[in-house]
């Protein structure tokens, strides 16, 4: 199985931030990486897929990177509504794995 | 706009059963490969099963192969998840999701219910 272990955690950061985090795989999982918001009481959303395409809709302050191992997600600006917890996933192979997630707070 | 609803979570006993249905709409539902993601409370989030357009495919987690069973009826527009042996860790708000195919050998869950809350315990 691919284990993905994204950091940090949790992290604070405030409006205007420039926010990255990490998800690494145990094994190669090409391209086929994807990021999802998720907020309080609500189901997840995509954000990004194949590790770099916007989904249509997604404020263009979200941008991925990365191929292989690791992954990286950036938001250049943060804003207020962009507090949630964020997964990466990967899809290259079965069974589907996720990263553990990373509660972002707005200070 | 596709949507997901669904249904048939509630509290069972350790051993017990439960079949999850999901009633889909605004698309085209038997050209999409769906799956079932679910959290457990507090928790992040698990793959639990995907299944292929016509459902003559599917695929799960380890934890749950011999217990669960994912189908569908492409007539009826509906998503199913059998859940039999049902264990304590099993509890979790299931999620049903739609798959989308990108480029060449890349997808991703696209489209997601608001889940549906399984319980277990005596």
């Amino acid at each position: 199985d691919i284990q993905m272990t994204q950091s940090p955690s949790s992290l604070s950061a405030s409006v205007g931030d420039r926010v990255t985090i990490t998800c690494r795989a145990s094994q190669s999982c090409y391209t086929s990486l994807n990021w999802y918001q998720q907020k309080p009481g609500k189901s997840p959303e995509v954000l990004i897929h194949a590790t770099s395409t916007l989904q249509g809709g997604v404020p263009s302050r979200f941008s991925g990177s990365g191929s292989g191992t690791d992954f990286i997600l950036t938001i250049s600006s943060l804003q207020p509504e962009d507090s949630a917890t964020y997964y990466c996933q990967q899809s290259y192979t079965f069974p589907i794995t996720f990263g553990q997630g990373t509660r972002l707070e707005i200070k | 706009e596709g949507q997901l609803v669904e249904s048939g979570g509630g509290l069972v006993q350790p051993g017990g059963s439960l079949r999850l249905s999901c009633a889909a709409s605004g698309f085209t539902f038997s050209n999409y490969w769906m799956s079932w993601v679910r959290q457990a409370p507090g928790k992040g989030l698990e793959w639990v099963a995907n299944i292929n357009e016509v459902g003559s495919a599917a695929f799960y987690v380890d934890s749950v192969k011999g217990r669960f069973t994912s189908s569908r009826d492409n007539a009826e527009n509906s998503l199913f998840l059998q859940m039999d042996n049902l264990r304590a860790d099993d509890a979790a708000v299931y999620y049903c999701v739609g798959i989308r195919f990108g480029k060449v050998n890349h997808w991703h869950f696209d489209l997601w219910g608001r889940g549906t809350l399984v319980t277990v315990s005596s």
